[in-house]
């Protein structure tokens, strides 16, 4: 069984340009997390999606968004963006909110802004 | 709010055992969850933990007392790969929130 699946593995954007980031969970899993994790830093807590629906947001700016599709899979969206959001950007998928016993992560996206 | 504490690094010998304390005050809680990270890589999850007591899983067991806001993550015989930074996470409300890690190494 395949596991969470982000893509692109590396991402290297401009100052002001947008960014885009994908990610498809495990088979039957219905939630998506988003994180990022700037270097030597900890997980930062970014979007919940459960059955396509936004369940909550971190302290980021709105030009953090993403959405979730019909078949579970989310896109994380970053406009305007700075040097600082430079970081590793973490997807995570479960089973629904209210069957949340594990959640696992997929291999990241890194993003650099030059 | 959040607020999840454990300490930053932690140094122990193969073969030893080292515990990881993890201190949470979060409203909601529904669950705390350990795990491992290897520099450049993505967490591995470890355990869950919703009721209090102990969960054993082979060299690793989790315990939890929800009522003192505390878990700990025990490595049993650790060995040299067990060296990478281990996160504590708390479930509440719709979110997984992080502590900042602690960061084990294993010394011959």
């Amino acid at each position: 069984e395949a596991g969470v699946t982000q893509s692109p593995t590396h991402l290297i954007k401009t100052r002001g340009q947008q960014a885009t980031l994908r990610c498809s969970p495990i088979s039957g899993h219905t939630s998506v997390y988003w994180y990022q994790q700037a270097l030597g830093l900890g997980l930062q807590f970014l979007l919940w999606y459960d059955e396509g629906e936004e369940r909550n947001r971190g302290n980021f700016p709105p030009r953090f968004s993403g959405r979730q599709f019909p078949n579970y899979s989310s896109e994380l969206n970053v406009n305007a963006l700075e040097l600082e959001d430079s970081a590793l950007y973490l997807c995570a998928s479960s089973l629904g909110v209210s069957r949340l016993t594990e959640a696992f992560f997929g291999q990241g996206t890194r993003l650099t802004v030059v | 709010g959040q607020n999840i504490d454990q300490p930053t690094e932690m140094t122990a010998t193969e073969g030893a055992i080292v515990q990881i304390n993890c201190t949470y005050q979060t409203s909601g809680f529904n669950g705390l969850f350990w795990y491992q990270q290897h520099a450049g890589e993505a967490p591995t999850f470890l355990s869950y933990n919703v009721l209090d007591g102990l969960e054993e899983k082979g060299r690793f067991s989790s315990f939890l007392s929800r009522s003192k806001g505390y878990s700990y993550l025990l490595l049993k015989e650790l060995q040299m790969k067990d060296s990478a930074s281990y996160l504590c996470a708390v479930r509440h409300d719709y979110k997984l929130s992080f502590g900042a890690g602690t960061t084990v190494t294993v010394r011959a």
